[in-house]
């Protein structure tokens, strides 16, 4: 059973870049049919997602987003990260790592628990 | 543009049951979604995968309460038996194109 769990800072200042790394236990990372994904959730808000890395290395964005985020692999620490760059307030929300397992639709199937960013100087 | 919708509120008694609907926007109605559950201050929780034939499988220790349905471009979730634990909000979940897509997320109350 997979576990992940987000690690970074939990205050941004604005204009400035939002760093997260994902740590993956009970699987390996470059395992076929699995994508890596990036969920936020603004206060009071639904989930929105980010983006998302294939174990090949191939990314998928959020149209909304893409300009500003970039989510990369780290095999040999079983990492995965995360970087929103142009960071303001709109940004404030929970951060969640996620595995998403490959079907009909690929589907998030492990979630980490959450870390709270707040963007303010 | 592929689009989840689902009703902002919910609410059932104690012991009855409830279904709460996730509708596929037009020319989407064969996708498959997930159904995830987010309880109060809690990260979210994969519950269970649905096909558009209604076939679904369900997440590590879902207890057999909970279960999934589709019509045309509606998934459901159906929950029996309600407890109070199961007071959560209730996401659906689909992918194209290289997108994923939430729906807006039902927030269920038990009575």
């Amino acid at each position: 059973q997979l576990q992940l769990q987000e690690s970074g800072p939990g205050l941004v200042k604005p204009s400035e870049t939002l760093s997260l790394t994902c740590t993956v236990s009970g699987g390996s990372i470059s395992s076929s049919s699995y994508y890596w994904g990036w969920i936020r959730q603004p206060p009071g808000k639904g989930l929105e997602w980010i983006g998302s890395i294939y174990y090949s290395g191939s990314t998928y964005y959020n149209p909304s987003l893409k300009s500003r985020v970039t989510i990369s692999v780290d095999t040999s620490k079983n990492q995965f990260s995360l970087k929103l760059s142009s960071v303001t307030a709109a940004d404030t929300a929970v951060y969640y790592c996620a595995s998403a397992m490959e079907w009909l639709v690929p589907y998030f199937d492990y979630w980490g628990q959450g870390t709270l960013v707040t963007v303010s100087s | 543009q592929l689009v989840l919708t689902q009703s902002p509120s919910a609410s059932a008694s104690l012991g009855a049951s409830v279904k709460l609907t996730c509708t596929l926007s037009s020319g989407h109605s064969s996708y498959a979604i997930a159904w995830h559950q987010q309880q109060p201050e809690k990260g979210p929780r994969y519950l269970m995968k649905l096909n558009s034939d209604g076939s679904h499988s369900k997440g590590d220790g879902i207890p057999d309460r909970f279960s999934g349905s589709s019509s045309g471009a509606e998934r459901y979730l159906t929950i029996s038996s309600l407890q109070s634990e199961d007071e959560a909000d209730y996401y659906c979940q689909t992918w194209g194109t290289g997108n994923w897509v939430f729906g807006g997320g039902t927030k269920l109350t038990v009575l």
